[in-house]
């Protein structure tokens, strides 16, 4: 089945302990890309990445990494998580490497740091 | 830049009513896609339509319907006979058609929370 994998669903953390949220596609395509959504903000970019090696930022970076190894995985990194970044997240993949075909989204991850 | 304005924040409807969710897009291209995304309360995000912007002509899928009008930027969804079920945030969102080389992205509105009563 096509499909866009995130781990873990949920994930509550401390502040400061490093986390990754891992993503993986197998569907080939070239865009992958992380959103996180807020209540009253909708969904806002993170990091989006055109390319193996090639990565990019999008709206809202801060305190955010990404790395694209493979072409398959886009992991989301928190070197040291704050609370403000307490929200849900959804990593995101297209064939092209454009949004206009619309994305292919994960199930999301809810993340909370206390 | 990019911006995609859904100001129905919270709905609430009546099993059975019609009901439609406003959505106002900005945009300095002439060239863009228009789209609609459900989100159950499960949280996963379910594509709904796709427009791009040389097609004006409103669709409908069975309860749901498209009305798009360039003229007054908006792409607004109407649920016909809404139904329990249809309960969701649903999302507008714009892509910008662009260069391939510039990365275009889906910029998304607020949401709007509808909720459907029995």
């Amino acid at each position: 089945e096509a499909q866009v994998t995130q781990n873990p669903r949920y994930l509550i953390t401390v502040t400061g302990k490093k986390l990754t949220v891992t993503c993986s596609q197998n569907m080939n395509h070239e865009y992958m890309s992380w959103y996180r959504q807020d209540p009253g903000l909708g969904l806002r970019q993170i990091y989006y990445s055109m390319n193996v090696e090639v990565t990019d930022k999008g709206d809202v970076p801060e305190g955010y990494k990404v790395s694209r190894k493979e072409k398959r995985n886009f992991p989301l990194i928190l070197e040291s998580p704050s609370p403000n970044q307490t929200s849900l997240y959804f990593c995101a993949s297209s064939l092209l490497r454009t949004a206009n075909y619309g994305y292919t989204f994960g199930s999301g991850t809810r993340l909370t740091v206390v | 830049a990019q911006k995609v304005t859904q100001a129905q924040t919270e709905i609430s409807v009546v099993e059975k009513e019609d009901v439609t969710l406003d959505c106002v897009y900005e945009t300095r291209d002439t060239t863009y896609y228009l789209f609609w995304y459900k989100q159950p309360p499960s949280g996963e995000l379910v594509f709904l339509i796709r427009r791009n912007s040389f097609d004006e002509q409103n669709e409908i899928s069975g309860r749901y319907s498209w009305n798009f009008q360039k003229s007054t930027s908006s792409f607004n969804f109407t649920i016909t006979a809404s139904q329990v079920v249809d309960s969701a945030v649903y999302f507008c969102a714009l892509s910008e058609a662009g260069e391939e080389t510039s990365g275009s992205r889906l910029t998304f509105g607020e949401g709007t929370q509808l909720t459907v009563n029995p």
